[in-house]
């Protein structure tokens, strides 16, 4: 079966402006996790959503969002991008609440902040 | 709150050498722990888990096993190939603060060479 998905790979986007990346789950999975990953903070937790309402959030401004859909798909929304916005997010979906269930990630998407 | 503290890299070893990569945490009851790889540009993929004390995960020739009393859940393979060359990341999640989000180490690089 079909893995997780993230659009688009790649992306650069200029200070100031806004993004949206998408998260298409593994098929039945309800569970969305995002992570931020950058080379001096590692892994970091932004959100998870499961059946559409947001679980748990990490410690991270307002400008970062998040939304699932009924079918599962997840969209995170970053506004106003800072340089430090440089990072590779990563999706993460589960049968279950993460935790419970083995997460399985997607390949990421690499934004770049100029 | 919990927190995962893996050996920093970068770590070199020579083909069929053995591997220790340390892992230790910090959570009250019992979490589950984990072992991610994530090899270049890819996002993570799960190498192995244990859910409770004493549990053994084990994956590839990958072993770890849950140490209640040193709340440790180190990473060993008793023969590295070139392939293995990726980066390690320890998580945990849950424990009494319930269904909780993956924590993540900084991750450890390995680097075999032939």
């Amino acid at each position: 079966k079909a893995g997780v998905t993230q659009t688009p790979r790649y992306l650069i986007k200029t200070r100031g402006q806004q993004v949206t990346l998408s998260c298409s789950p593994i098929s039945g999975h309800r569970s969305v996790s995002w992570y931020q990953q950058t080379p001096g903070q590692g892994l970091q937790f932004l959100f998870e959503y499961f059946s559409e309402t947001q679980r748990n959030k990490g410690n991270f401004p307002g400008r970062f969002s998040g939304r699932q859909f009924s079918n599962s798909r997840s969209e995170m929304n970053v506004s106003t991008l800072e340089l430090g916005d440089s990072a590779l997010y990563l999706c993460a979906s589960s049968l279950e609440a993460t935790g419970i269930a083995e997460a399985f990630f997607g390949q990421g998407t690499r934004l770049t902040v100029v | 709150g919990n927190s995962v503290t893996q050996m920093e890299g970068p770590v070199t070893l020579s083909e069929e050498a053995f591997l220790t990569i340390n892992c230790t945490y910090t959570a009250t009851g019992y979490p589950s722990l984990f072992w991610y790889v994530q090899y270049p540009g890819e996002g993570l993929q799960l190498l192995l888990k244990a859910t409770k004390a004493d549990d053994k995960g084990s994956n590839k020739g990958f072993e770890a096993t849950y140490r209640k009393e040193t709340t440790s859940f180190h990473l060993e393979k008793g023969s590295v190939q070139v392939s293995d060359s990726a980066v390690y990341f320890c998580a945990l999640s849950g424990g009494d603060s319930g269904n909780t989000p993956l924590v993540f180490g900084k991750g450890t690089r390995l680097s075999v060479i032939a």
